[in-house]
C-alpha cells in the first residue's frame, strides 16, 4: 500500500516560476525523501529530510516537513524546462524500506 | 561506480514463459529493493533484502514471483509462469546507509 500521496497530481508552470508539490503520509517516519523521474528512466534521489528536521535546502530545492500534520512540501525555485519530470515522495520508517507516493507530474513550459 | 545495473532493458515474452530479471547493486550497498511501476498502481515495493537476506516480501503479488540474492553483487527476480498483467517496468534499487536509494534504469517487461 502507498504511504505517501502527492498533491497535485499534475502541475504546469512557466519557466522561471516556482513549483510547489505536497506530500502527505499516514504513519510516523524516520525520514522522508524526494525523487525525480524523467520519462522512461529510473528514479533519481533529490533530497532527504529527517523526522527531527523542519526544513532543508539543496540548490534550487527547498523541502519542509511537518510531522504534526504528516506532510511535506517540495519547492523548486526558478524552474527550468529541464525540471519537467515526475516527482515522488518516499517515506522510510527506519528500516530503509521506502514506500513511494503516486507522484506529481510537473511540466515546465519554455 | 557504474550505478545499479539491470538487465535486460526490455523483455517481450509470451504468456506462460519464465522471465528472469537481473540486478547488480552498487558495490558496498547492503540493501536492495525490487519495485514494479505501472500507470494503474504506481511504484510498488515487491521485496527488499538486507545483507543478502530477504527482509520483507509482502509486496510480492503471487507465488509466481520469486526473488533471490545469492551474493552481495547480484539479485534476480523471476516470474514463472508470466501473465499479461505482469507487464510493467521493474526497477532495482540499492542503498548503503539509507540516505537515499540509487535506482537502475529498469526493465520494461511486456507479456503478450
Amino acid at each position: 500500500s502507498q504511504q505517501g500521496e502527492e498533491d497535485p497530481q499534475a502541475l504546469s508552470i512557466q519557466e522561471g516560476e516556482n513549483a510547489t508539490m505536497n506530500c502527505s503520509y499516514k504513519t510516523s517516519i524516520n525520514n522522508l525523501q524526494w525523487y525525480r523521474q524523467n520519462s522512461g528512466r529510473g528514479l533519481v534521489h533529490l533530497i532527504l529530510i529527517r523526522s527531527n528536521e523542519r526544513e532543508k535546502h539543496s540548490g534550487r530545492l527547498r523541502v519542509t516537513l511537518d510531522t504534526s500534520k504528516k506532510s511535506s512540501s517540495l519547492l523548486i525555485t526558478a524552474s527550468r524546462a529541464a525540471d519537467t519530470a515526475s516527482y515522488f515522495c518516499a517515506t522510510d520508517k527506519g528500516s530503509y524500506k521506502l514506500i513511494f507516493g503516486s507522484g506529481t507530474r510537473l511540466l515546465v513550459r519554455p | 561506480d557504474a550505478g545499479v545495473i539491470q538487465s535486460p532493458r526490455h523483455e517481450v515474452t509470451e504468456m506462460g514463459q519464465e522471465v528472469t530479471l537481473r540486478c547488480k547493486p552498487i558495490s558496498g550497498h547492503n540493501s536492495l529493493f525490487w519495485y514494479r511501476q505501472t500507470m494503474m498502481r504506481g511504484l510498488e515495493l515487491l521485496i527488499y533484502f538486507n545483507n543478502n537476506v530477504p527482509i520483507d516480501d509482502s509486496g510480492m503479488p503471487e507465488d509466481r514471483f520469486s526473488a533471490k540474492m545469492p551474493n552481495a553483487s547480484f539479485s534476480t527476480l523471476k516470474i514463472q509462469p508470466s501473465e499479461p498483467r505482469d507487464s510493467a517496468v521493474y526497477f532495482c534499487a540499492s542503498t548503503g546507509d539509507g540516505d537515499g536509494a540509487f535506482f537502475g534504469q529498469g526493465t520494461r517487461l511486456t507479456v503478450v
